[in-house]
């Protein structure tokens, strides 16, 4: 069955700074999304790659694709407080299936003031 | 946001008792998702259903049932709650706007079982 890991587990950054997280596959990626939750609430869609290479930015995040679809990466630049909170990487099941999502575990980002 | 909502947000339940959860929606999506979330296992997904009395297991479905006898609303219930199954538990609804699929989550609900 496929697997995602994501790196790190947790990540404390002082505000400002950039940071980067990704996420693994065990499989070609069909589909990579990338969620954020704050503590307590539920999960806010970032951003959905498909295509290999692909690479897709809001505000100052900035997710990709790796051109073998087995990684994704998610860059923030010039981190600021309200980045804070868990990130979560999901993928589409590899056989083709649209019923279910695959998880990371998640990453866990601190911004120190 | 999404016309997804969860209820109760928070509950303390005890061993051996059933509960219930509730997931709402007001878009009439046909795929409805219950997961839970755990330190250092991600979601889980614990059943689903993609249409009206149209469900099935997800990967650590024993100890829970489902229910969706209507569209908006999706019922998850723990038959006899255990103190594993102490959780944040999630609803999602997929949607499918011009073939890029996009899950929508609830807020959450907290269940603690002594």
């Amino acid at each position: 069955s496929q697997e995602l890991e994501q790196s790190p587990q947790s990540l404390i950054v002082q505000e400002g700074k950039n940071l980067t997280i990704n996420c693994t596959s065990s499989k070609t990626l069909y589909g990579l999304y990338w969620y954020k939750q704050k503590y307590g609430e539920g999960l806010i869609f970032l951003m959905m790659l498909q295509k290999g290479g692909e690479e897709k930015s809001h505000e100052k995040i900035t997710a990709k694709l790796d051109e073998k679809k087995q990684q994704s990466s998610l860059h923030i630049t010039a981190s600021q407080p309200s980045h804070a909170g868990i990130y979560l990487c999901g993928a589409d099941s590899p056989d083709g299936s649209n019923y279910q999502l695959i998880w990371g575990a998640g990453t866990k980002l601190i911004i120190k003031p | 946001d999404a016309g997804i909502t969860q209820s109760p947000r928070h509950k303390v339940t005890e061993t051996g008792t059933p509960v219930t959860l509730r997931c709402h929606q007001t878009e009439n999506h046909r795929y409805m998702y219950w997961y839970r979330q755990d330190p250092g296992h991600g979601l889980r997904l614990i059943h689903y259903s993609y249409g009206v009395k149209d469900t099935d297991k997800g990967e650590v479905s024993d100890g829970y049932s489902v229910s969706r006898s209507k569209t908006e609303d999706f019922l998850l219930t723990l038959e006899s709650a255990t103190s594993s199954q102490t959780s944040v538990y999630f609803c999602a609804i997929r949607k499918q706007p011009e073939q890029i699929f996009d899950y929508t989550f609830g807020s959450g609900t907290r269940l603690t079982v002594v």
